[in-house]
């Protein structure tokens, strides 16, 4: 696709339930990455996919996150047992990776409300 | 680890003024630095990035920042504002060591407003 693509855009969801936020990378592109942005602040790093390397999962706030990427491609950030302060707005970026000084591909985001 | 701090949540200035958007960082192994850009309602962009070649840096808009290891500081400029530059600005850092990439860490971001 011409950009990263995130799906839902906009998710409402009940306080408990698990929900899964969709990234699609920009073809090529071996680096993703999560983050969280929320009013005041700012963008939380989640995790970080490179290529076939273990992912650095050192910015998932609780066990109820979670992310995998199939095939290096398609990625799924999963959160189970919603709670209210889970509401944010989570970004999706890509790279061509390599040296960490490519320039991020950000997605649109999924704004996700918990009631 | 990496991480930079932006000093001020909110700027204001008048339009055609100077913008100085403050960013210091810490690093360990010789950094990265970025600047993105949020406008209203639209997603990330880059605005410049230093890696490690000329200190001062041109982007996109009439931005530019200066890499100046002594004060570990890559603060955003531009001579004149304009109405269009109302936007959050965020500060990253990144680097590459002997365990690989590292990841790119933001600052909580400036938001920026253009006094008519």
């Amino acid at each position: 696709g011409a950009g990263v693509s995130q799906s839902p855009s906009n998710k409402v969801t009940e306080k408990g339930k698990d929900v899964e936020l969709r990234c699609d990378p920009i073809s090529g592109h071996t680096a993703l990455y999560w983050y969280r942005q929320s009013l005041g602040q700012g963008l939380e790093f989640l995790i970080y996919f490179q290529g076939n390397s273990a992912p650095d999962k050192s910015g998932l706030p609780s066990d109820r996150f979670s992310a995998e990427r199939t095939g290096g491609s398609v990625s799924t950030l999963t959160i189970q047992r919603t709670q209210q302060e889970d509401s944010a707005v989570y970004l999706c970026a890509s790279s061509f990776g390599g040296s960490g000084s490519e320039k991020l591909f950000f997605g649109s985001g999924t704004q996700l409300s918990v009631l | 680890a990496q991480s930079v701090t932006q000093l001020g949540s909110h700027v204001s200035v008048s339009e055609g003024a100077l913008v100085l958007l403050r960013c210091n960082y810490s690093s360990s192994v010789p950094p990265y630095l970025f600047w993105y850009v949020q406008y209203p309602n639209q997603g990330l962009q880059l605005l410049l990035k230093y890696t490690s070649a000329a200190t001062l840096v041109k982007g996109i808009n009439g931005f530019e920042a200066e890499f100046k290891k002594s004060e570990t500081s890559f603060h955003l400029t531009k001579p004149s504002a304009h109405m269009s530059d109302a936007a959050e600005y965020f500060c990253a850092v990144s680097a590459f060591s002997n365990f690989g990439n590292e990841k790119l860490t933001f600052g909580t971001g400036t938001r920026l407003t253009i006094i008519p």
